[in-house]
C-alpha cells in the first residue's frame, strides 16, 4: 500500500546532540516527501521537502535526503537545541491529484 | 495576512449535539482540508475542497460535513456529536491545485465530546 513509516518517540537528547528521525515511504511511482514540524499548541509547519530523488530538503539546520534505493527520507541535524522541542511529521505527496499521507509523528525533547 | 484561522480554540460538547468549526484563510488559496489529529494515529484526513463549490471526502468523513460556498471559508459540521469526535481538529490550505502539498494549517480547535 502506500504508507509513510516513521520511528516511534518520544525522543530525548541532550542540547548539541546529533539528530536523526528515521521515515521511510510506500508508493508506487516517485511521491514527493516532506517534514512537517508541530510546536506546542500550533499547527503543522512545513520545514522542508524533497520533489525527486537524490534532492536535499534543509531549512534551520535541519536536513532530509530522498533515497529512492532505501525509500526513505530521514530527518537530521547535527546540533539540536532546545526551541527544536515539538512534534516531527513526515510525509508524502504523490503528485498534483493525490493527498498527503502523514506519518503518525515523533515527538523530540531536548534537554538543556 | 493573518493566514489560516479556526474558532473556537477550544469546544466542549455533549453526545448528540451539532456544531460548526470555523476555518477562513486571507491567502487566495484554492485548496483546503480538515484534519484531525488524536494521539499515536497522526493526522487522518476528513474532508477537502479543491476550489469554490467543490468538496470530496477524505479518510474519515463519516459523521462530518463541509461546504465551501466561498474561496476563504471552509466550515467543518458536525451532525450529531460521538465521544469518538474527540480530538484535534486542523483546518489547512494550500495555493493550488499543482502545489497543494505545501499547506498552510491553521491553529487547531480541540474537541471534547462528553
Amino acid at each position: 500500500g502506500n504508507s509513510v513509516t516513521q520511528m516511534e518517540g518520544p525522543v530525548t537528547l541532550s542540547e548539541e546532540a546529533f539528530l536523526t528521525i528515521n521515515c521511510t515511504y510506500t508508493a508506487t511511482g516517485y511521491p514527493s516527501l516532506f517534514w512537517y514540524v508541530q510546536y506546542p499548541g500550533e499547527g503543522l509547519q512545513l520545514l522542508l521537502k524533497a520533489t525527486k530523488a537524490d534532492d536535499k530538503g534543509s531549512n534551520k539546520g535541519f536536513e532530509a535526503t530522498y533515497r529512492k534505493e532505501t525509500t526513505s527520507f530521514h530527518l537530521e541535524k547535527g546540533s539540536v537545541q532546545v526551541s527544536d522541542s515539538a512534534v516531527y511529521f513526515c510525509a508524502r505527496s504523490m503528485n498534483r491529484d493525490d493527498k498527503i499521507i502523514f506519518g503518525k509523528g515523533t515527538r523530540l525533547h531536548i534537554l538543556p | 495576512n493573518a493566514g489560516v484561522t479556526q474558532t473556537p480554540k477550544f469546544q466542549v460538547l455533549k453526545t448528540g449535539q451539532s456544531m460548526t468549526l470555523q476555518c477562513a484563510q486571507d491567502m487566495n488559496h484554492e485548496y483546503m482540508s480538515w484534519y484531525r489529529q488524536d494521539p499515536g494515529m497522526g493526522l487522518r484526513l476528513i474532508h477537502y475542497s479543491v476550489g469554490a463549490g467543490i468538496t470530496d471526502q477524505g479518510e474519515v468523513p463519516n459523521g462530518y460535513n463541509v461546504s465551501r460556498s466561498t474561496t476563504e471559508d471552509f466550515p467543518l459540521r458536525l451532525l450529531s456529536a460521538a465521544p469518538s469526535q474527540t480530538s484535534v481538529y486542523f483546518c489547512a490550505s494550500s495555493p493550488g491545485w499543482g502545489n497543494r502539498y505545501e499547506q498552510y494549517f491553521g491553529p487547531g480547535t480541540r474537541l471534547t465530546v462528553t
